[in-house]
């Protein structure tokens, strides 16, 4: 009954390589986010979905896209993965946003340690 | 633009001392405040969050923080020190607005000495 859950838990791949990392959330939830940690453990948010509409998208390389087939489900595929993209990737999940009032606070998957070689 | 200071990157205390890590925010608008710990090769878990109501907040494991406007601070605290307690732990702000975007701080480790 794992609330927000990431697969796979780690990701070793060669570069170059293309590769995908899938979460699910199981609380009814209409926004998701995927975070990137870097190896200094800085967290920053690289895309955000409400109901499968992109409505954040940082400055991310054009290789790294999420896809949201549904609200309860956004993944990240990673093409001509490099060595720098090595990190612990998160996903999360929250309320409706435009709910009033504001509901707050995201829950967080376990993340997804990907290292590139 | 919000953003988060951490102002010590790694505390250490012995167990059953007082806890304190240090958390200064800048925001344009009412902010919302929250601290997360990650412990080893674990997830984020929420501690406490902080959402314009009582500026005394109280969360899990018997943690809590301070907002204080006028200092523009969010410093966690906790009495006594347990061994469990030894992780990572963020100090994070979201404005609130538009898609709730949250910006963290750089993070501050807390090691337990027996």
């Amino acid at each position: 009954d794992t609330a927000v859950s990431q697969t796979p838990k780690y990701l070793v791949t060669q570069m170059g390589n293309d590769k995908s990392i899938k979460c699910e959330q199981n609380l009814g939830h209409d926004t998701m986010y995927w975070y990137k940690q870097d190896s200094k453990k800085f967290l920053k948010i690289m895309f955000s979905y409400n109901n499968k509409e992109l409505i954040i998208n940082e400055t991310v390389p054009n290789r790294f896209s999420p896809k949201s087939p549904d609200k309860a489900h956004l993944n990240l595929h990673i093409n001509s993965l490099e060595l720098g993209d090595s990190a612990v990737y998160f996903c999360a999940s929250s309320q409706d946003l435009y709910r009033r009032p504001r509901p707050l606070g995201y829950t967080f998957g376990s993340g997804t340690r990907l290292t590139v070689v | 633009a919000q953003s988060v200071t951490q102002l010590d990157s790694h505390v250490s205390v012995s167990e059953g001392t007082p806890v304190l890590l240090r958390c200064n925010y800048s925001s344009s608008y009412s902010p919302s405040l929250f601290w997360y710990v990650q412990h080893p090769n674990k997830g984020l878990q929420l501690l406490l969050k902080y959402t314009s109501a009582a500026t005394l907040v109280k969360g899990i494991n018997g943690f809590e923080a301070e907002f204080k406007k006028s200092e523009t601070s969010f410093h966690l605290t906790k009495p006594s020190a347990h061994m469990s307690d030894a992780a990572e732990y963020f100090c994070v702000v979201s404005d609130g607005q538009g898609a709730q975007k949250l910006v963290f701080g750089q993070g501050t480790r807390l090691t337990i000495n027996p």
